[in-house]
């Protein structure tokens, strides 16, 4: 079955980048009509999508962010990444990668890794 | 904020059902899918339903969902303590992805 994996940093400073990535396996990153995402979680709050990508690189993102947040696809390593410039302590948080998909347009996030912590701190 | 709107909490007893919300505007939940998730302590969010009213395999039906006009609502019925978690509705609008606050669910 599809399983996604996230790795990256546990602990990041204070105006420095914040950089995750998700591996997939089980599907190749490339093929259906599915988006990757990735969607945090602060402490003791709920689910905040960060942005969408798909296979051929296009991107979506929250406004939120304020443009601070890239992510990109490595198809050869069937995995994808997230970028977050000039971290603060409020980028602290469970970062979570999934899959969006659906069967006339991706509104569902079927698929998700078990997340990673990220603290942000000098 | 993400325009979908969950109450906080809410509580039942064992066996008993429940209903949680989720209201949003025209052009979020008027004019799309709503889908929710499950998310027990310590874990990731897994999807419980999907368009509306969906099922994946393997969830329970004991859980259900439907929606009407701006507003969407889950069912879970004969409640266990193992339902005891934050549930949370999602949606889309305008190629922007968006979660309500989440309802922690008590199982008294």
């Amino acid at each position: 079955q599809v399983q996604l994996q996230e790795s990256g940093p546990g602990l990041v400073k204070p105006s420095e980048t914040l950089s995750l990535t998700c591996t997939v396996s089980g599907a190749s990153i490339s093929s259906g009509d599915c988006y990757w995402v990735w969607i945090r979680q602060p402490p003791g709050y709920g689910l905040e999508w960060i942005g969408s990508i798909y296979h051929n690189g296009n991107t979506y993102y929250s406004p939120s962010l304020k443009s601070r947040g890239s992510i990109s696809v490595d198809s050869s390593k069937n995995r994808f990444s997230l970028k977050l410039t000039s971290v603060t302590a409020a980028d602290t948080a469970v970062y979570f990668c999934a899959r969006l998909a659906g069967d006339s347009f991706p509104d569902t996030f079927d698929i998700w890794g078990q997340g990673t912590t990220v603290t942000v701190s000098s | 904020q993400s325009g979908l709107t969950q109450p906080p909490s809410v509580s039942a007893a064992p066996g008993q059902k429940v209903t949680i919300s989720c209201s949003g505007s025209n052009s979020k939940i008027g004019s799309n899918y709503v889908s929710w998730y499950q998310q027990l302590p310590g874990a990731a969010p897994k999807l419980l339903i999907y368009d509306n009213n969906k099922r994946p395999s393997g969830i329970s039906d004991r859980f259900s969902g439907s929606k009407s006009g701006t507003s969407a609502t889950l069912d879970i019925t004969g409640l266990q303590t193992g339902d005891e978690a934050i549930y949370y509705c999602g949606t889309w609008d305008s190629s922007l992805w968006m979660f309500g606050g989440g309802t922690t669910l008590t199982v008294l």
